[in-house]
């Protein structure tokens, strides 16, 4: 079946302007998260949804970013007046109830460049 | 809160030898553990994970990890490494205790096989 897909892959935006990421999860899956992978930094937490409560932001790194889901399909994430440092792979995954016994699987990820 | 350690930048091995990728942990409660693979300009995807149980997992690709709950280490293997091998290995935790639903990664091992 279909994987989680992200789009765009790529992104290059100037310093400033504001950026829209999305995530299509795989169908079913109630759990999706987001992720920042920069190089050499591992992967770092960014958002948590898990169906109707309320979503885990204790990992977005500033309010110029935020994130949405509608229901338990796509999720949006939004960084707003971008700065250089924001440049990274943001990767979502997700992953059927979440109980933290279930792998979570990985979408390609967007490689966001600021110029 | 729960983290990762993964002490190697890169892993250097020859074709045909054992791979062994190191992992430590430290979490309050105790640890769900999880090993994932990332080929390059692709997503990571999951090779295996440690619940409960037998402390020898076996995973996808021929790969097994041990987990010592004495040593707070869950280290990857293969006995006999393959050039398809080579990639970028990381080690996630999540902790039992305190309701977490966050998965803490490793910043990833590069694991380079040499034909």
């Amino acid at each position: 079946g279909a994987g989680v897909s992200q789009s765009p892959s790529n992104k290059v935006t100037e310093k400033g302007k504001d950026v829209e990421l999305r995530c299509d999860p795989i169908s079913g899956h109630t759990a999706l998260y987001w992720y920042r992978q920069s190089l050499g930094q591992g992967l770092e937490f960014l958002i948590y949804f898990q169906g109707n409560s309320a979503p885990d932001k204790s990992g977005l790194p500033s309010d110029r970013f935020s994130a949405e889901r509608t229901g338990e399909s796509v999720s949006t994430l939004t960084i707003q007046r971008t700065q250089q440092e924001d440049s990274a792979v943001y990767l979502c995954a997700s992953s059927l109830v979440e109980t933290g016994l279930r792998e979570q699987y990985f979408g390609p990820g967007t490689r966001l460049t600021v110029t | 809160a729960q983290s990762v350690a993964q002490p190697e930048d890169q892993v250097n091995v020859a074709e045909g030898n054992p791979l062994t990728v190191k992992c430590t942990y430290s979490v309050s409660g105790n640890p769900y553990l999880f090993w994932y693979v990332q080929y390059p300009n692709r997503g990571l995807q999951f090779l295996l994970k440690y619940i409960t149980g037998d402390n020898l997992v076996k995973g996808s690709y021929g790969f097994e990890a041990e987990f010592n709950k004495s040593q707070t280490s869950f280290h990857l293997k293969k006995p006999s490494a393959l050039v398809s091998d080579s990639a970028l290995y990381f080690c996630a935790v999540r902790d039992t205790w305190g309701g977490n639903n966050r998965l803490a990664f490793g910043k990833g091992n590069q694991v380079v096989v040499i034909p």
